[in-house]
């Protein structure tokens, strides 16, 4: 079975600044990494995810994430938050041919002025 | 391309009732999967339809029950309704691969007395 762990329940964070959120998974197949987004009373929407190749991945909104197959590690990174990236953010495997994705726990980024 | 709806948005419902969710994938989708969000759980993946039949389960009772019909739009049942159960549910569509992204619809929320 596979599992997500996102090690920060919130992180609080001032505007401009950088940011990582972390996010490690367990899993004894290749999978299929994904980073999404949730703003307050809304659905998810897609950051950015990684299939195969290249282990840096970017993203919309500057987003970009690095997949660490050794470390099982696959963290999100912004060099230059803004007010407007105050959301929740999940990270999500999927291991197999359908649809089935696992989530972590949720990261709460909050910006700060 | 119109985004995944879902309906309806808000449903307040007693204990032992039942209630059904539906939810109209984006165009050209052939697979929906369900998830309950909850704060205690977190994401949790209910089911995937794919084609009219079901390809993946979560880990949930015999009471969630969903199906696909031919145009793609899905529906999910949840008979004898718990306390347990109030959640934002999420419907998501893709066209089929675990490597394609989901497209999340903004939910429906529902609340058990």
């Amino acid at each position: 079975a596979q599992s997500v762990t996102q090690l920060d329940s919130q992180v609080p964070v001032f505007e401009e600044a950088p940011v990582e959120l972390r996010c490690n998974y367990s899993s004894s197949v290749s999978v299929y990494l994904f980073w999404y987004v949730q703003y307050p009373n809304q659905g998810l929407q897609l950051l950015l995810k990684y299939l195969s190749g290249s282990t840096l991945v970017k993203g919309i909104n500057g987003f970009e994430a690095e997949f660490n197959k050794s470390q099982t590690s696959f963290h999100l990174r912004k060099p230059s938050v803004h007010i407007s990236d105050t959301a929740e953010y999940f990270c999500a495997v999927n291991d197999n041919a359908g649809n089935m994705l696992t989530f972590g726990g949720g990261t709460r980024l909050m910006v700060k002025p | 391309k119109a985004g995944v709806t879902q309906t309806p948005r808000y449903l307040i419902k007693t204990r032992g009732q039942q209630v059904t969710l539906s939810c109209s994938p984006i165009s050209g989708h052939r697979s929906v999967s369900w998830y309950q969000q909850t704060p205690g759980q977190g994401l949790q993946f209910l089911f995937e339809y794919f084609s009219e039949t079901q390809r993946n389960k979560g880990n949930f009772p015999g009471r969630f029950s969903g199906r696909q019909f031919s145009n793609s739009r899905s529906e999910m049942n949840v008979s004898t309704l718990e306390l347990g159960d109030s959640a934002l549910y999420l419907c998501a569509s893709s066209l089929g691969s675990g490597k394609e992204t989901q497209y999340f619809g903004p939910g429906t929320r529902l609340l058990v007395l």
